[in-house]
C-alpha cells in the first residue's frame, strides 16, 4: 500500500510569508502527527490530529497551526515565517490499533 | 512535561562489535517505546518497538530492553555492519497524552 506522502518536498520562502504543507497518510490511518526536525533540536512534536480533531499540541507558537480533513489528509500552516523556521517538517501516520508511526519523506522548508 | 533523554549522542564502533543506546523517559504512563533509524537524507524508519507489558524483544541482530521501574529502555545492536551507520532515535508514547516524544538521537558510526 502507498506510504505517507508529503508535498511539496522542498520550499523556499521569504521572512514574513506564510506556508502550507500537506500530508496524506496511509490509507485507513486516522492519526496524523507533525514534527519539526532541526540538527540541534532533533524531532520536536508540533501537533497530532485524529478524526479531524487536534488531540495534542507541542510547545510551538500560535504561528504554527494545522487541520485534518474528513479523508484524514492533513495540512500544517506557518504564518509570518522566521529564519528559525527553516527545518525539515515530517508528518507521520498511525492506525487505530497500531502505534507504529510511519513517516513521510518530509518537506524541507528554507526561510531566507 | 514529558521528556525523553538519549545517550550517547555519538557512538563509534568497529564492524562486528556491539552497540548500545540508552534512553530514559519521564512519563510513567508511557506504554509504547519504538526505535527509529534515520539514514542521511531519508525519513525515520521504525526498526523495533516494545510495549510496557514486555521486558525484552529481539529481532535478528537488534534487541530492545525495558525497565519500567527505572523508566529506562535500551537498544542493542550486535555484530554491527557499516550499513548500520545512521542516526537512531528512541521515543516514548504517553498513554494519557497520545504524544510520541523523541529522544535527541544517537549518531552511530560503524568503522569497517
Amino acid at each position: 500500500k502507498a506510504g505517507v506522502t508529503q508535498t511539496p518536498r522542498y520550499l523556499i520562502k521569504t521572512r514574513g510569508q506564510q506556508v502550507t504543507l500537506s500530508c496524506s497518510p496511509i490509507s485507513g490511518h486516522r492519526s496524523v502527527s507533525w514534527y519539526q526536525q532541526t540538527p540541534g533540536q532533533g524531532l520536536q512534536f508540533l501537533f497530532e490530529y485524529f478524526s479531524e480533531t487536534q488531540r495534542n499540541k507541542g510547545n510551538f507558537p500560535g504561528r504554527f497551526s494545522g487541520r485534518q480533513f474528513s479523508n484524514s489528509r492533513s495540512e500544517m500552516n506557518v504564518s509570518t515565517l522566521e529564519l528559525g523556521d527553516s527545518a525539515l517538517y515530517l508528518c507521520a501516520s498511525a492506525g487505530q490499533r497500531d502505534l507504529g508511526y510511519t513517516f513521510g519523506s518530509g518537506t524541507r522548508l528554507t526561510v531566507v | 512535561g514529558e521528556n525523553v533523554e538519549q545517550h550517547p549522542s555519538t557512538l563509534s564502533v568497529q564492524e562486528g562489535d556491539s552497540a548500545v543506546i540508552k534512553c530514559t523517559y519521564s512519563d510513567s504512563a508511557s506504554n509504547y517505546f519504538p526505535w527509529y533509524k534515520q539514514e542521511l537524507g531519508k525519513r525515520p524508519q521504525l526498526i523495533i518497538d516494545i510495549r510496557s507489558n514486555v521486558g525484552e524483544k529481539k529481532d535478528q541482530r537488534i534487541a530492545v530492553t525495558l525497565n519500567k521501574t527505572a523508566k529506562h529502555f535500551s537498544l542493542h545492536i550486535t555484530e554491527t555492519q557499516p550499513e548500520d551507520s545512521a542516526v537512531y532515535f528512541c521515543a516514548a508514547y504517553g498513554g494519557a497524552t497520545n504524544k510520541l516524544i523523541f529522544g535527541t538521537g544517537t549518531l552511530l558510526a560503524v568503522q569497517p
